[in-house]
């Protein structure tokens, strides 16, 4: 089976540009979430897609925003870019089942440099 | 809300020595779950191992195991037999019913020849 992919794998923006990120999950998984990951903050959750809704959001600004398809594919934009965006922007997929033990396979990362 | 927190920010351990890294984490619920990953130079997040917190029986993978302490909120990894290919940043994570993972800063192991 082949793992989460996303695309593109390096991505240098200006400020004020807007950026869209793809993900697509293991076959038959449903959920998604985005995660971003900087020296600062560590790792911290952007949102989780399931079956076309998005069912958690962390503390992050309007300008962060996701969605996902009927395959489950999805997509991750940020707009109006700032410095402080640079990050590798991680995605998660799962069978995604509310209440369950479900583990969570991370792919490789999109590293999103602002200039 | 959930916290974790690792207090090592660096480890370091001799080739085929054990190493022990700690995590503690808060929360008031009372059924959630816990894991390790390890993130290589590679930055793929890997899959160490868990631990659902209604199991009193500590997991174990291979070379990998863990001490859960329920009360005192403790979750630590021990790694036996440590190989050069154990070198990476660990992190301990949380989760509750949903798929959100709380992570902790990390810990970065260096595993020395």
């Amino acid at each position: 089976k082949a793992g989460v992919t996303q695309t593109p794998r390096y991505l240098i923006k200006t400020r004020g540009q807007q950026v869209t990120l793809s993900c697509s999950p293991i076959s038959g998984h449903r959920s998604v979430s985005w995660y971003q990951q900087t020296p600062g903050q560590g790792l911290q959750f952007l949102f989780e897609y399931f079956s076309e809704t998005q069912r958690n959001k962390g503390n992050f600004p309007g300008r962060f925003s996701g969605r996902q398809f009927s395959n489950s594919r999805s997509e991750m934009n940020v707009s109006t870019l700032e410095l402080g965006d640079s990050a590798l922007y991680l995605c998660a997929s799962s069978l995604g089942g509310t209440g369950s033990s479900y583990e969570q396979y991370f792919g490789p990362g999109t590293r999103l440099t602002v200039t | 809300a959930q916290t974790v927190t690792q207090s090592q920010p660096e480890m370091s351990v001799q080739e085929a020595e054990t190493v022990t890294l700690s995590c503690t984490y808060d929360t008031s619920e009372s059924n959630y779950y816990l894991f390790w990953y390890k993130q290589p130079p590679s930055r793929q997040m890997i899959l160490v191992i868990r631990q659902e917190a209604y199991k009193q029986q500590n997991a174990t993978e291979n070379r990998f195991s863990v001490n859960f302490q329920k009360a005192a909120k403790s979750f630590s990894l021990k790694i036996s037999d440590s190989q050069l290919g154990d070198t990476a940043m660990y992190f301990c994570a949380f989760r509750t019913s949903g798929s959100r993972l709380t992570f902790g800063e990390g810990t970065q192991l260096t595993v020395n020849p």
